[in-house]
């Protein structure tokens, strides 16, 4: 089955620098990959999302990168600002696609 | 912008009681999940619901747990003899290929 490791699990950057974090799978099936932010006392919300027939895909300040021969993909912020705080998610399905496995999360602290 | 709801947004139950979570998924969406998530740890899946049958479920969705799909909009979670361990956020999501979810339900079991 799929394993998600993610990395960090907390991450403290300047206001106006840029994050990445990063996260692993093990199903080499997988081809779907999405980020969610969860705010505090609220449900995870999707940011961003990839499919493995793309490498890269941007959203302002978003991004993600996807390398599936070493089987990670990367959520990067630039220009960070304190609404950025958050815990950020990533995900990937088993091979069925109905369910996903999330990464353990990675709190993200914009300093200011 | 359509959005997945929950009710209610929290509630507290003494241990053994039964509980129903509702949600009212994004209209046109056919597939239902619903997620716990306990305090300070990863997002787990439970169960997903297609067609009006599950399609998966999880070690975690044992015989005290099912789902229901009673009026084709709203899809409920509901826990028979809810436990201690039972406490944690509850998502449900729908999904038109991405996956959208709600804001939770808190649950506390006392």
């Amino acid at each position: 089955g799929e394993n998600v490791e993610q990395h960090p699990s907390t991450l403290s950057v300047q206001e106006g620098d840029s994050a990445v974090i990063k996260c692993t799978y093990s199903d080499s099936a997988s081809n779907y990959f999405p980020w969610y932010k969860q705010e505090l006392g609220k449900g995870p919300q999707l940011i961003i999302d990839i499919r493995s027939n793309v490498g890269e895909k941007k959203d302002q300040r978003i991004a993600v990168t996807l390398n599936k021969t070493a089987k990670h993909f990367s959520l990067h912020i630039t220009e960070t600002q304190p609404e950025d705080s958050a815990v950020y998610f990533c995900a990937a399905p088993l091979d069925s696609n109905y369910q996903l496995i999330w990464g353990a999360g990675t709190k993200l602290i914009i300093k200011p | 912008e359509p959005e997945v709801t929950q009710t209610p947004s929290h509630q507290v139950t003494q241990m053994g009681q039964e509980v129903i979570l509702r949600c009212v998924p994004i209209s046109n969406h056919l597939y239902f999940y619903w997620y716990r998530q306990i305090l300070g740890q990863k997002v787990e899946f439970l169960v997903s619901f297609y067609n009006n049958e599950i399609s998966e479920k999880s070690e975690i969705f044992d015989d005290q747990f099912s789902v229901e799909r009673p009026d084709g909009s709203n899809f409920t979670l509901k826990i028979r003899s809810t436990k201690l361990e039972d406490s944690a956020m509850y998502f449900c999501a729908s999904s038109d290929g991405t996956q959208y979810f709600g804001p939770g339900t808190r649950l506390l079991v006392l």
